[in-house]
């Protein structure tokens, strides 16, 4: 009930190319989805996060797409860049549950020039 | 930048001895967390608080203990480190208050090697 399952575990694009991970998870109560980036030896940031009453929302070159029905979201980069070369991780929360993050397993991008 | 250090950044030990992980923040935020990462299994929650000397467990908490006696700190503890406890370990904070929005913060992790 409480998993959230990311993939791909990696994947390659090369640049100006579309990048897209994939999460799904099970408990219906989660009602918050942060997508967090993460570069090499530093901690996580936020990139940007949804909330189920919309089915999108882009900021920028990413995008979240939401399937509220399917219990799936996933995380386009648009025109994907070198410096977007990091880890990318989805979560989800029941912000009623003092807004304990549920992290996906994680996936590593590479962005080839 | 919220304002949250942790340390130490980088230790080894050996196993049976205890260890403590210190979080320090100086943004005030209500709800500090522990999570660990490991290859293939992305962050895990150990332990958190919602208040001074309000803690609860996460999934992950067996071997693992916590504090938190001021707003400001939160510390880990390994009462008897094992091989299984090598990760690195990060800190997160959350505003928990007016204007909060779900966002954790984190640190920069500490590295654990227990040989």
């Amino acid at each position: 009930q409480q998993q959230v399952k990311q993939s791909p575990q990696s994947l390659i694009v090369q640049k100006g190319g579309i990048s897209i991970i994939n999460c799904a998870y099970e408990n219906t109560a989660f009602d918050y989805f942060p997508w967090y980036q993460q570069f090499p030896g530093k901690g996580p940031a936020l990139l940007i996060a949804i909330r189920p009453d919309v089915s999108e929302k882009k900021e920028g070159r990413f995008t979240i797409s939401f399937n509220k029905s399917a219990k799936q979201f996933s995380l386009h980069i648009m025109d994907s860049q070198p410096g977007d070369s990091a880890t990318y991780f989805c979560a989800a929360s029941n912000s009623g549950n003092t807004g304990k993050l549920i992290f996906g397993q994680g996936t590593t991008l590479q962005v080839k020039p | 930048d919220a304002g949250i250090t942790q340390s130490p950044r980088h230790k080894v030990t050996e196993t049976g001895t205890p260890v403590t992980l210190r979080c320090h923040q100086t943004e005030n935020h209500r709800y500090m967390y522990w999570y660990r990462q490991d290859p293939g299994h992305g962050l895990r929650l150990i332990h958190y608080s919602y208040g001074v000397k309000d803690t609860d467990k996460g999934e992950v908490s067996d071997g693992y203990s916590v504090s938190r006696s001021k707003t400001e700190d939160f510390l880990l503890t390994l009462e008897s480190a094992t091989s299984s406890q090598t990760s690195v370990y990060f800190c997160a904070t959350k505003l928990g208050s007016s204007g909060d929005t779900g966002e954790l913060f984190f640190g920069e992790g500490s590295r654990l090697t227990v040989l």
